[in-house]
């Protein structure tokens, strides 16, 4: 079974940093592109970043480019979210998203983690 | 930017009933050399992360009731539920992937008349 575990959120004061990770397991992740997504208490999904399957290219939304990091480690199957300089506005349960097919980042959002809540707040 | 914008924001329709939601792109989102539409929908349910139940604008994810379709291409594209059941209230949300900005549309609540 595909199974994506996110861990890492928690309460942060603006201007903090905090590293998001996702476990994943149950298919080959080296070959799958992945994403995170982010949805704002009562709102709607806003992407936030990718990666694709070898970690040599990465994409950022305007909102959250040059603050946060992704990045992957195939040997252990992992994607993290490394974010810096919160702020309010960044308060979100955050998903980890594993994409349908083992073909590029153009494509649909298949499997999504449970996600984890990032509260930035004084 | 491409902008996803669904209609209605929210609809409410008797059970057995059809449920119609639009998504308009602001750009197109059809690769015409291979003839795809980089259109997905989602089905998120209150406390639960989003589903995916349709890619390509018309091919239905496995597992995903047939009552649940896809269509349009383009710039205009629909998700119709033919005969809507208790289970399918939740928020629908299209999205295009044919940008790496991945820019979902703001939601459908749909709801029981």
């Amino acid at each position: 079974e595909v199974q994506l575990v996110e861990s890492g959120g928690g309460l942060v004061q603006p201007g903090g940093s905090l590293r998001l990770s996702c476990s994943a397991s149950g298919f080959t992740f080296s070959n799958y592109a992945m994403h995170w997504v982010r949805q704002a208490p009562g709102k709607g999904l806003e992407y936030v970043s990718a990666i694709n399957s070898d970690g040599g290219n990465t994409y950022y939304a305007d909102s959250v480019k040059d603050r946060f990091t992704i990045s992957r480690d195939n040997s252990k199957n992992t994607l993290y979210l490394q974010m810096s300089s919160l702020r309010p506005e960044d308060t979100a349960v955050y998903y980890c998203v594993k994409v349908r097919a083992a073909a590029g980042v153009y494509d649909a959002f298949h499997i999504w983690g449970q996600g984890t809540m990032v509260t930035v707040s004084s | 930017d491409i902008v996803m914008t669904q209609s209605p924001d929210s609809l409410a329709v008797s059970l057995g009933e059809r449920a119609t939601i639009n998504c308009k792109s602001s750009q197109s989102v059809l690769y015409s050399s291979i003839n795809k539409n980089y259109l997905a929908w989602y089905q998120q349910k209150p406390g639960q992360p989003p589903k995916l139940l349709i890619y390509w604008a018309s091919t239905r994810e496995s597992g995903v009731p047939d009552r649940f379709s896809g269509s349009g291409s383009g710039t205009d594209f629909t998700l119709t539920i033919s005969s809507l059941q208790a289970e399918d209230v939740a928020v629908y949300y299209c999205q295009q992937y044919y940008s790496t900005l991945y820019t979902f549309g703001q939601g459908t609540k749909l709801e029981i008349k």
